[in-house]
Order: C-alpha cells, then structure tokens, then sequence
C-alpha cells in the first residue's frame, strides 16, 4: 500500500447524502482507477483516469463521478448515495497501465 | 462484464502441497495478471505473462498460458499457511490501461 492512500478509511452515511472518497498517490504514476468490490461480484471498475483531467467511465459508473486536477489526487464522488452503493471500494494506479497498485480501500456503508 | 473466470471458487489444502487455480476468458489478450488479496486489504499483483509468453516463474509462483484455449493457471509449489488469500486473474482491455478481473479463488492453506 505503500505510495497510495484512501480516505476515509471507514464511512457510514444516509442515502440521499452525496459522498467523496480521495485516492492520493506519491508514485507520479500516470493512471488511477477507482474499482468498488462486493461478494459474487468481484472488482468491477467505476471510472479510471489516464492523465490530469483525463477520465473515462468504467463497467458500473451510473450513480459516480470522478475528478482529477492534480496527478497525485482522484477523487470519486456519488452525487446521492443509495443503499446499493454500500461497498468496499478500491483505488489503484499504474505508471504505463500495465500492473495496478492498489490502496487500502474504504468500506462504505449507505444506511 | 467479466473477462476472466477463475476455478475453483474455493481451495483448501495442507501446507506443504501444491495450489491450482485456473483461470478462463473470452476475448484476445495483449497481457493476463494474478493478483492476491488478504482479508480486509488492497489487491497486490503477483505476476503478469506476456501473449507471446507461454510460461513464467517467480518465486513458489509458476504462471502458464494458452491462448489457443484462452487460459491461465497458477500453481503455488510448497504452499504455506501465509499463503491463504483470494487470487484473481486479470485481462487487460483492449483499449488500454483496464483490467477486467475475475471473481477470483479464495485458497485456504491449512497449517
């Protein structure tokens, strides 16, 4: 996990609350991706990024949102949380988009 | 959707003995990836072959492909109890930059 963090950590929050969770990286890596985990249904990718400002949606990005102004900072926001966005989610980077490195993921809970 | 398709769900073994996961997909690939994930923690990735790569070492890790039956294995030699984690074969996206995972083999290495 070194070089890669995710905040918070642990979140509990309403529906209809929007949310922002942060993916900081000290790598200097070029891709970031924001991936949410649940059982029976793997990883699955949300939206990802290949450069400053550059971002494309992924498998399952209805309901999300990305921004990345800086290269360190990825940020994914769910505008209003519903019960079905309660999940682990993960960021990761790449330098050449080959290995990813991932953060310690954030559980969140949307009651 | 997802590419890769690992077999079995679920290993359990004792530790000295060998460890097989399998992993199937369905479309070409440039590359193909496992990745190991400890309870509660970010993925990690293990090891990656090349198309053009029929067998690849590192370590108690030995990874094969054939991409005439669109498959992968990885055998874990002399497994420890350190070794227990869910694996997950991942495929790069012919865009570039994805990965598509697997739903992963969760191996339990009995002490």
């Amino acid at each position: 996990d070194a070089g890669i963090t995710q905040s918070p950590r642990h979140k509990v929050t309403e529906t209809g609350t929007p949310v922002t969770l942060r993916c900081h990286q000290t790598e200097n890596h070029r891709y970031m991706y924001w991936y949410r985990q649940d059982p029976g249904h793997g990883l699955r990718l949300i939206h990802y990024s290949y450069g400053v400002k550059d971002t494309d949606k992924g498998e399952v990005s209805d309901g999300y949102s990305v921004s990345r102004s800086k290269t360190e900072d990825f940020l994914l926001t769910l505008e209003s949380a519903t019960s079905s966005q309660t999940s682990v989610y993960f960021c990761a980077i790449s330098d050449r988009g080959y290995e990813q490195y991932f953060g310690p993921g954030t559980r969140l809970t949307v009651t | 959707s997802q590419q890769g398709e690992e077999d079995p769900q679920a290993l359990s073994i004792q530790e000295g003995e060998n460890a097989t996961m399998n992993c199937s997909y369905k479309t070409s690939i440039n590359n193909l990836q496992w990745y190991r994930q400890n309870s509660g923690r970010g993925l990690v990735h293990l090891i990656l072959i090349r198309s053009n790569e029929r067998e690849k070492h590192s370590g108690r890790l030995r990874v094969t492909l054939d991409t005439s039956k669109k498959s992968s294995s990885l055998l874990i030699t002399a497994s420890r109890a350190a070794d227990t984690a869910s694996y997950f074969c991942a495929t790069d996206d012919s865009q570039g930059g994805k990965l598509i995972f697997g739903q992963g083999t969760e191996l339990s290495v009995k002490p």
